[in-house]
């Protein structure tokens, strides 16, 4: 099976300036998530869609960063306006059901690594 | 709140040598457990995962990992380790939800 694509897969902006991230999960998979990840550390969950429905945005930096996926399927992050604490690699992981008891993990895209100068 | 801690950030380790990853947890309720790889400039890619039964969990590439409820850990190790899995290591806990929560990492090097 496809995996979970994600585009660019790298972006170079000055800080003040939009982006935005791009996300196609594995064909069916129900739930999406984005994760930031800092250099050093884990993914930190930002957001979490169940279908087109967020289950779970309380990590998400709302005064900058949005997030949706009109269709249930695919899913754009967006950042605006960029900081310099922003710089990080945005992954986009996807499973088959929203319950982690299923036989369904997360399955990763490559991640876009973001710097912000 | 769920937290997770992998004690060490860095382990090397000489080819064909074992090696143990450790990872503890705290929750207040039941949590399914992970460990997941990530290559460099890949994302990460599960190697395994502990939900119910056995406590001593078999993954790919020949690792394993024990859940122990009393001591909240849940330890990777592998008997003998290979060039290619140096790479950075990650435990997770799930809640019964659905939330993940991600240690910082263990970067595993494997000396020739």
């Amino acid at each position: 099976e496809a995996g979970v694509a994600q585009s660019p897969r790298y972006k170079i902006i000055e800080k003040r300036q939009s982006v935005a991230f791009w996300c196609n999960p594995i064909s069916g998979h129900a739930t999406l998530y984005w994760y930031q990840q800092i250099l050093g550390q884990g993914p930190k969950l930002l957001i979490q869609f169940q279908n087109n429905g967020v289950v779970d945005d309380s990590q998400l930096p709302k005064d900058r960063f949005s997030a949706e996926r009109l269709k249930g399927v695919d899913s754009t992050l967006k950042i605006q306006p960029a900081k310099l604490e922003d710089s990080a690699v945005y992954l986009c992981a996807s499973s088959l059901t929203s319950v982690a008891r299923d036989n369904s993990p997360l399955h990763f895209g490559n991640g876009t690594r973001l710097t912000v100068t | 709140a769920q937290s997770v801690t992998q004690l060490d950030s860095q382990v090397p380790v000489f080819e064909e040598a074992p090696v143990e990853l450790r990872c503890n947890y705290s929750s207040s309720v039941s949590v399914y457990l992970f460990w997941y790889v990530q290559y460099p400039n890949q994302g990460l890619q599960l190697l395994l995962k502990y939900l119910s039964g056995s406590t001593l969990v078999k993954g790919i590439n020949g690792f394993e990992a024990e859940f122990n409820k009393s001591q909240t850990s849940f330890h990777l190790r592998k008997p003998s380790v290979h060039i290619s899995d140096t790479a950075e290591y990650f435990c997770a806990v799930s809640l019964t939800g659905n939330q993940f929560y991600f240690g910082t990492g263990t970067s595993l090097t494997v000396i020739p």
